[in-house]
């Protein structure tokens, strides 16, 4: 597809679960973030990739949250031992510039319920 | 840290109103976007001013950036219910992330 794309689009999850988020950037973009956007609130920045590096992963909340990207290609967040403050739409982003400059160009997010 | 202060968090109005959202913060940004997000979706962007006092028009919407470049307003004129959303002011400075405020939710009833 044109535009960034995420999946599930929505995750229902008992505490204590693991999940895996999926996020596919628009193809030739380089950079890719990820962001937290609770109810009623703005986006909370977790992690950005550069290709497969992540030179800013400053914003992972704790250690139960990882983040990998293949190339320059598929990224996965991934939250093990779910919390329910942990239930929140997860945004994915992607860039043709470096490092925030530019146009970041959102998915429609994957809404996850912590049980 | 940085910090984006978005002012009004909420706003209701009537269909033709002015208004006008604003964006603070006590960090200088290199650079200050503007975005709108419909229920469901993810933010799209609107506008992005770099330059200290610069304005920049979009149709009904007006933005500037302040001279010292640490806040930003949105004017929006004649709103339309089509302008209902919510609107995020996002800055980053030079090789930094990009931070976002907690957004404007704006309803514009007919």
């Amino acid at each position: 597809g044109a535009g960034v794309s995420q999946s599930p689009s929505n995750k229902v999850t008992e505490k204590g679960k693991d999940v895996e988020l999926r996020c596919d950037p628009i193809s030739g973009h380089t950079a890719l973030y990820w962001y937290r956007q609770r109810l009623g609130q703005g986006l909370e920045f977790l992690i950005y990739f550069q290709g497969n590096s992540a030179p800013d992963k400053s914003g992972l909340p704790s250690d139960r949250f990882s983040a990998e990207r293949t190339g320059e290609s598929v990224s996965t967040l991934t939250i093990q031992r779910t919390q329910q403050e942990d239930s929140a739409v997860y945004l994915c982003a992607s860039s043709v510039a470096r490092a925030f400059a530019g146009e970041l160009f959102f998915g429609e997010g994957s809404r996850l319920t912590v049980l | 840290t940085q910090l984006l202060e978005q002012s009004p968090q909420f706003l209701s109005i009537q269909e033709g109103e002015n208004l006008t959202v604003y964006c603070n913060s006590s960090s200088v940004f290199s650079s200050l976007q503007w975005y709108r997000q419909e229920p469901g979706e993810g933010p799209v962007l609107l506008v992005t001013v770099v330059t200290g006092g610069e304005v920049k028009k979009l149709k009904r919407l007006t933005f500037q950036f302040g001279d010292a470049r640490k806040d930003s307003s949105l004017h929006i004129t004649a709103a339309q219910p089509g302008d209902t959303g919510l609107y995020l002011c996002a800055g980053a400075r030079q090789g930094g992330k990009l931070i976002f405020g907690q957004g404007t939710e704006l309803s514009v009833k007919p």
